[in-house]
């Protein structure tokens, strides 16, 4: 079993810049998450999708932040434009279930973003 | 939404047992906690989850007491590999359709493991 897997693994930007990152869940798993991570705020969930569909979107901080699900395999996290203060670790995790409750999450290993 | 509090930091020794604590007062009826471990440049792995009295399983033991207004992570035996940062998680379920939820992580006590 592969894991979660994210690419890239270290992005640097500059201000201004779009920024894509990507994740794969695992395989078979209808749950999907992104999490951002700073040492300011810990560790913080942006959104989740179930089966595809976006559930909860109140983490995402502000509108420079959209995501994607177009398939089970594949989901994408973007900035538009990015900013020095988005500078983080961002973590994707899927689950098998629908519940969100009470499905153990499997993490990536993340993508460190720094944007200068 | 219940927060949760841990202390920042613990330091043990190998082979001790390790009591991580964690608070939230305002939790409600059917919420479940949740720990997960989180080692340097690695995303938080799952460890035990439960809702109320004790789970255990084959790598920690988890005590939530009757008013489930804390809940204490409970290590074996330590080592060195143990040392981590331990997240609390309180998974607050907002429709009962499971199709709404809002997951709120502690601040992450970081244990320290010494020889």
């Amino acid at each position: 079993d592969a894991g979660v897997i994210q690419s890239p693994r270290h992005e640097v930007t500059e201000m201004g810049q779009e920024v894509t990152l990507r994740c794969k869940p695992i395989s078979g798993h209808n749950s999907l998450f992104w999490y951002r991570q700073t040492m300011m705020r810990g560790l913080e969930l942006l959104i989740y999708f179930n089966n595809n569909v976006p559930i909860d979107d109140s983490g995402m901080p502000e509108d420079r932040f959209s995501a994607k699900m177009p398939n089970a395999s594949f989901s994408t996290l973007k900035i538009q434009p990015s900013e020095p203060r988005d500078s983080a670790v961002y973590f994707c995790a899927s689950s098998k279930g629908p519940s969100v409750l009470t499905d153990t999450q499997y993490f990536g290993p993340g993508t460190r973003l720094t944007v200068l | 939404l219940a927060k949760t509090t841990q202390p920042i930091s613990m330091d043990s020794y190998e082979g001790q047992e390790v009591n991580i604590t964690c608070s939230h007062n305002n939790i409600a009826t059917n919420d479940y906690i949740t720990w997960y471990q989180q080692f340097p440049s690695q995303g938080p792995r799952f460890i035990i989850q439960g809702y109320k009295t004790k789970v255990t399983n084959e790598v920690a033991s988890l005590f939530i007491p009757a008013d489930r207004k804390s809940s204490t992570l409970s290590l074996p035996r330590v080592s060195l590999s143990d040392t981590a940062v331990y997240y609390c998680l309180v998974t607050t379920v907002l429709d009962y359709g499971g199709a709404t939820n809002k997951l709120i992580f502690g601040t992450g006590t970081l244990l320290a493991v010494q020889p």
